[in-house]
Order: C-alpha cells, then structure tokens, then sequence
C-alpha cells in the first residue's frame, strides 16, 4: 500500500510568513509524529499524536510552532511568522501496533 | 537528555566485506530500537526493528543486536555491496516518558566501493 506523503516537497518561503506542511499517514496508523532534520544530523522529535490527540509535543521549539490532526488522519504542521533559522527538513512518520516507525519523504523548507 | 553516538561516523570499505556500525545511548533505559536507511536527498528507510522482549532482529544480510543492560546496539552487514552505500542511523525509543518519541543518532555514513 501507499506509504506516509508529505507535501509539498519543497517549500521556499520569505521571512516572516506563515507556512503549513501536510502529512498524510499510512491508512490505519493511530501514531503520527514531526520530526526536524538538519543537514548532517539525525531526525529531532517535534511532536507527536495518538488518533487525533497531541500526546506530546515538547520538541516544538517554541510558540510559533503548532500543528494539529483533527480528525486522526492527516496532519498539518503550521509555523508562524518564519525565520531563517527554521529552514530544515521537516520529516513525518507514522506507526501502527508494532510501533515500527515510517516515514515520509520529508518537506525542505527554506527561509530567505 | 538521552544522547545517541554512533561509531565510526564514517567508514569506507571494499565490496564483500562485513561490517559493524556501532550505536550507544547514554541512558541504557530503552524500550526498542530501530536502525534506518538514509540515501542522499531521500527519506529514512527503516531496516530491522528489535522489539522490547528480543535481543537481536535480521533481515537477509542484516543483523542487529542490543544490548540492554550496557545500551548498545550493533548492526552487521554481511558481503556488503556498493548498493549499500547511504547513511545508517539508529534510533531508540525511552522506556518511559513519551515511549514513542525516537531519539537518533548523528548516523555513519558507508561507502562500499568496487
């Protein structure tokens, strides 16, 4: 079947605005998490839902992140009023009884 | 905070060797882990995971191990080819707190050359 999709794949966008990054999980995975990954390192937690609950969400760096699923399937990830520091690979992985995490191919995103 | 190190960070080897990509946690207190496959530009490919009751997974030429007690894991490669050229990361999930949630290691990255 379909694997975990993320749009859109690259996202280039001026200082200040706001952007939204979707993720649409593997069909029946209850588990849905946010990951940032800068270049050379490993994915970093952001958040994480349980159906439609945000269970966890202490990675998000600060209030201008947040991100929601309200109907415990696709997921959207919004950053307000963006700064060049929040250019990274933002990455989604879902996950069903194993607990075995897949993941999307990711959204690039850049701030200028 | 757990911190995850591989070990080598880097490594480049002949085809047909085996190999052994190294990973430890500072807090030993993991629930389970999984090793992933990452290609340059691409997303995160997940390879074996060892669930909380097994000591060790395998997947064709595959193999990996952890060890709880010492919070260790090791993945080895058998016969490596050029195919598998990429970055290996592992990752584990805490035995408490938010056990979803993987903390990742910084990855090694193999070349097998012909």
């Amino acid at each position: 079947g379909a694997g975990v999709s993320q749009s859109p794949r690259y996202k280039v966008t001026k200082r200040g605005q706001d952007v939204a990054l979707r993720c649409d999980p593997i069909s029946g995975h209850v588990s849905l998490y946010w990951y940032r990954q800068a270049l050379g390192q490993g994915p970093e937690f952001l958040t994480y839902f349980n159906y439609e609950a945000q269970q966890d969400k202490s990675g998000l760096p600060n209030d201008r992140f947040s991100a929601e699923r309200p109907e415990g399937s696709i997921s959207t990830l919004t950053i307000q009023r963006t700064e060049q520091r929040d250019s990274a690979m933002y990455r989604c992985a879902s996950s069903g009884d194993t607990g075995e995490q897949y993941f999307g191919p990711g959204t690039r995103l850049t701030v200028t | 905070k757990q911190e995850v190190t591989q070990i080598p960070a880097a490594l480049s080897v002949p085809e047909g060797e085996n190999l052994v990509l190294n990973c430890s946690f500072t807090d030993s207190a993991i629930y389970n882990l999984q090793w992933f496959r990452q290609d340059p530009g691409k997303g995160l490919t997940s390879l074996l995971l060892i669930q909380s009751s097994q000591r060790e997974q395998t997947s064709g030429r595959l193999n990996a191990s952890l060890d709880k007690s010492s919070g260790r894991s090791t993945l080895y490669i058998a016969a490596s080819q050029p195919g598998d050229s990429a970055t290996y990361l592992c990752a584990g999930r805490p035995l408490t707190g938010t056990a979803s949630k993987l903390t990742f290691g910084t990855g090694t990255r193999l070349q097998v050359t012909l």
